[in-house]
């Protein structure tokens, strides 16, 4: 079992539909998630952090987590051609230093359809 | 630019060599990771270090790979007797503390092509 999970994709949405994003994750005391969005042979750029149960939002994008169930997710609204590009879920993985090493999913294609 | 920059964008060597990888960090960032990322196995940790710290704390078993240190926002990867499997991006990231909370900046990658 990995230790961060999603879906490869492609997930192809219309413009302007919400799009949804799905991450696990196998370390129960992990503390950090992160959701970082990378355009081809560009930086991974963070777009969303959470740290506690619950919704967090900002402009278009809601970041979900549910730790007892071990699921992060991103909720994009209003769907853009220009989000289309791989997400990547990461995680900070407790570890006796709190080095602040991320550990990440494989990330998510998402195509936006004009 | 205040963003992390690395160099070179691409690199090609014979396997077998040794190839150094260059990463400036953001300003007053204490901590330097370096990740390496392929299409087979996403992005894994490749090592980091923190703070003045010359040497890395590397989490790779095979010991090929090691970060130096030698000005607080510059580390340099160094991967020895390169392999095939060594293809890859290789990501560096900083972060102005080094706790889990503190998100990370990427730069845009170095490119690594093993021959």
């Amino acid at each position: 079992q990995k230790e961060v999970e999603q879906n490869s994709g492609p997930l192809s949405v219309p413009e302007g539909a919400i799009a949804s994003l799905n991450c696990t994750y196998s370390d129960r005391g992990s503390q950090s998630f992160f959701w970082y969005r990378q355009y081809s042979g560009k930086s991974p750029e963070l777009i969303m952090s959470i740290y506690s149960n619950g919704d967090k939002e900002d402009g278009r994008f809601t970041a979900q987590l549910n730790k007892a169930s071990q699921y992060v997710s991103l909720l994009i609204r209003d769907s853009q051609p220009s989000d289309s590009a791989t997400y990547l879920c990461a995680v900070n993985k407790r570890d006796s230093s709190n080095t602040g090493k991320l550990i990440f999913g494989q990330g998510t294609t998402l195509q936006v359809k004009p | 630019g205040a963003g992390v920059s690395q160099s070179p964008r691409y690199k090609v060597a014979k396997r077998g060599r040794d190839v150094a990888l260059r990463c400036d960090s953001i300003s007053g960032h204490v901590t330097l990771y370096w990740y390496r990322q392929t299409l087979g196995q996403g992005s894994e940790v490749l090592t980091y270090s923190q703070s003045d710290a010359q040497r890395d704390k590397s989490g790779r078993p095979s010991g090929r790979f090691s970060a130096e240190r030698p000005e607080r926002s510059v580390s340099t990867l160094k991967i020895q007797r390169t392999e095939q499997g060594d293809s890859a991006v290789y990501l560096c990231a900083s972060s102005l503390y080094p706790r889990g909370w503190q998100p990370q900046h990427f730069g845009d990658g170095t490119r690594l092509s093993i021959l």
